[in-house]
């Protein structure tokens, strides 16, 4: 059974720190993993997807890389705002046809 | 506007009765699913839907019903609400094509008294 896992569950950094935020996967055949943002009462955004067959994805300060062999995720935060404080959701599906598995998330607080 | 969404965004219901969340897509999306949010549990899969007429379960089926009679809509039924049932309750739509990512609804807030 796939377990995903978030590691720390919370983190403050200063402003304008970069950070890396950790995921991890029990079962290495993987279909895609999917990185989200949810503001506190507020549905999840999916910020980066990142296929089997991919490395890494960016999007602005945000890049995502994926090891699949190692079971292992990275979402980068570069120049670090209080608006990206929120929590961060890391999502694996295992087959096209399957459902997503969702880690508990890892609570980012940005400190002014 | 074009989207996922939810109603109602809170629902105060008593233990025992009937209580159903509704959900609707405009995008066509194939895939619909349903999630709950609990401290400490991370969101839980209850139910999902490939298509009109097909659903299956997630990892938190019992208690609850679902039906997909038209693509668009995913109402998701509490038979006859329990306590534990007091959740957030997240709806999302995913076309499932290879790089068609997950989008939510805002979600609803149900306490079951």
């Amino acid at each position: 059974k796939q377990e995903v896992t978030q590691i720390p569950a919370a983190l403050s950094v200063p402003e304008g720190e970069n950070l890396v935020l950790n995921c991890s996967f029990t079962d290495s055949a993987i279909y895609n993993l999917q990185w989200f943002r949810q503001d506190p009462g507020k549905g999840l955004t999916s910020l980066l997807l990142i296929q089997s067959s991919q490395r890494e994805q960016t999007s602005g300060r945000l890049n995502a890389s994926l090891d699949k062999s190692s079971g292992r995720s990275t979402l980068y935060i570069a120049a670090s705002q209080p608006g990206d404080s929120a929590t961060y959701l890391c999502a694996v599906l295992m087959n096209r046809d399957d459902k997503i598995i969702f880690g508990k998330g890892t609570r980012l607080h940005i400190l002014p | 506007d074009a989207g996922i969404t939810q109603s109602p965004r809170y629902k105060i219901t008593e233990t025992g009765r009937q209580v159903t969340l509704m959900c609707h897509q405009t995008w066509s999306h194939s895939y619909m699913f349903w999630y709950r949010q609990d401290l400490g549990h991370g969101l839980r899969l209850i139910y999902y839907s490939a298509a009109a007429d097909i659903t299956d379960k997630g990892e938190v089926p019992d208690g609850y019903v679902v039906s997909r009679s038209k693509t668009e809509n995913f109402p998701l039924t509490l038979e006859s609400a329990t306590r534990s049932q007091t959740s957030v309750y997240f709806c999302a739509s995913s076309h499932r094509s290879d790089v068609e990512k997950l989008f939510f609804g805002s979600g609803t807030q149900l306490s079951v008294l």
